[in-house]
């Protein structure tokens, strides 16, 4: 199994700044130039989100403050202008095969 | 737009069977894969695994000799069943719909309680 390991597992971040979550693969999820990682937003009692797929793609209707990089084994979510909504949970999640696996989560607070 | 909608038994006794079902509204239901995915209380998400219209399947090894997923394509359901459950089945389970392997549509959420 592809294990992903995010970092850090929690960060408190003041409003309107930057916030970056980090997330590793164990193998390379990079095939024929598109990379098999998405990243969803989990708040309290709901599911997740799709935030991001394609580990840079923005889903239809997610605010432009969140984006996604890298590539190969090493993955950035970077929320810019963190708002008081953006308090939740964050996963990464590999799709290059089965098992779908995902990270620990890092949950995000305002400082 | 798909709407998922999810139902089935919330509390359950050691060694018996989870069932929950799902059904898909206001979409296609060819075409995409279903999934099942687990997240026990104040813990990550978990793949259970996945069907789609034409009753495929692929299953969490660490799950697969307990999991059947099936499929009625004509009602637009999938379900889940998880055979011999324990206390360590206790979760939130969720169906999605997968979008070239992206979950891009969840259910609700079934919390599910194991207990003696």
């Amino acid at each position: 199994d592809i294990v992903m390991t995010q970092s850090p597992d929690s960060l408190a971040v003041s409003l309107g700044e930057r916030a970056t979550i980090n997330c590793r693969s164990s193998q390379n999820i990079l095939y024929n130039s598109k990379n098999y990682l998405a990243w969803y937003q989990q708040k309290p009692g709901q599911p997740p989100k799709l935030l991001i797929y394609w580990a840079s793609t923005r889903e239809s209707g997610v605010p432009d403050r969140f984006s996604g990089s890298g590539s190969g084994t090493d993955f950035t979510l970077t929320i810019t202008s963190l708002q008081a909504e953006d308090v939740a949970v964050y996963y990464c999640q590999h799709y290059s095969s089965t098992p779908r696996t995902f990270g620990q989560g890092t949950q995000v607070e305002i400082k | 737009q798909v709407q998922l909608q999810q139902w089935g038994a919330g509390v359950l006794k050691p060694s018996e069977t989870l069932s929950l079902t799902c059904a898909a509204y206001g979409g296609s239901f060819s075409g995409y894969y279903w999934s099942w995915i687990r997240q026990p209380p104040g813990k990550g998400l978990e793949w259970i695994g996945e069907i789609n219209h034409r009753g495929t399947t692929d299953y969490n090894p660490s799950l697969k000799s307990r999991v059947t997923i099936s499929v009625d394509t004509s009602k637009k359901h999938f379900s889940l069943e998880l055979r011999s459950v324990t206390a360590a089945d206790t979760a939130v389970y969720y169906c999605a719909r997968e979008r070239e392997a992206i979950f891009d549509t969840w259910g609700q959420g079934t919390l599910v309680t194991v207990s003696s």
